[in-house]
């Protein structure tokens, strides 16, 4: 199976603060990567898919950029909305697996 | 608009079973393949499993943790997916949420149903 590792598992951030978070395959995944974005609560909402697409709707201020075991989720410049936790998940081989998530919290 | 409803959660006790369905609207069913991932309570997301289209025999997928107790299945005619949980275990108690895969993105999912709760415990 293939590990996903993010990093990391929590952060304090400010509203106005760039975000980054990362996520590790255990082996090479393509560009086989999306993040999705959770509230409490709520549905998983994805933000990226293919590693750098953005979702339609989704503010141009989350990116996403990698390829084959390296992938990052940046959130340019946070709002209050954005408060939540992200999930980065692997579709390139069977089982899919998912990343351990990452709960930006306010500062 | 896409559409997912989850529903026939609810308490069930170990070895015991519960068949979940998903409704959906909004999109043509038949055209995807259909996953179920599960969220433990205060746990990250579990991928459970897959079943492709028609052209694809409804062939699927399964996670090693559910693999031999789970049985996804689709109905194209009720546009409904379905997950047959058998032999439960307590671990198998959380939030099952249906996701749309869409092929043209390489398989990833972009729409969610709202989710559906299993409770396992005697």
């Amino acid at each position: 199976d293939i590990q996903m590792t993010q990093s990391p598992s929590s952060l304090s951030a400010s509203v106005g603060d760039r975000v980054t978070v990362s996520c590790r395959a255990s082996q090479a995944i393509r560009n086989d990567l999306a993040w999705y974005q959770q509230k409490p609560g709520k549905a998983p909402k994805r933000l990226i898919y293919a590693a750098s697409n953005l979702q339609s709707g989704v503010p141009s201020r989350f990116s996403g950029s990698g390829s084959g075991t390296e992938f990052t989720l940046t959130i340019s410049s946070l709002q209050p909305e954005d408060f939540a936790t992200y999930y980065c998940l692997q579709h390139n081989s069977y089982p899919l697996t998912f990343g351990g998530g990452t709960k930006v919290e306010i500062k | 608009e896409v559409q997912l409803v989850e529903s026939g959660g609810g308490l069930a006790q170990p070895g015991g079973s519960l068949r979940l369905s998903c409704a959906a609207s909004g999109f043509t069913f038949s055209d995807h393949y259909m996953d179920w991932v599960r969220q433990a309570p205060g746990k990250g997301l579990e991928w459970v499993g897959r079943i492709r289209k028609k052209t694809n025999s409804y062939t699927t997928e399964y996670a090693a943790s559910v693999k031999g107790r789970f049985i996804v299945s689709r109905d194209d005619s009720k546009n409904s997916l379905y997950l047959q949980m058998n032999s439960l275990k307590t671990e198998d108690t959380a939030v099952y949420y249906c996701a749309r895969v869409r092929e043209s993105e390489n398989y990833s999912f972009d729409y969610w149903g709202q989710g559906t709760l299993v409770t396992v415990s005697s």
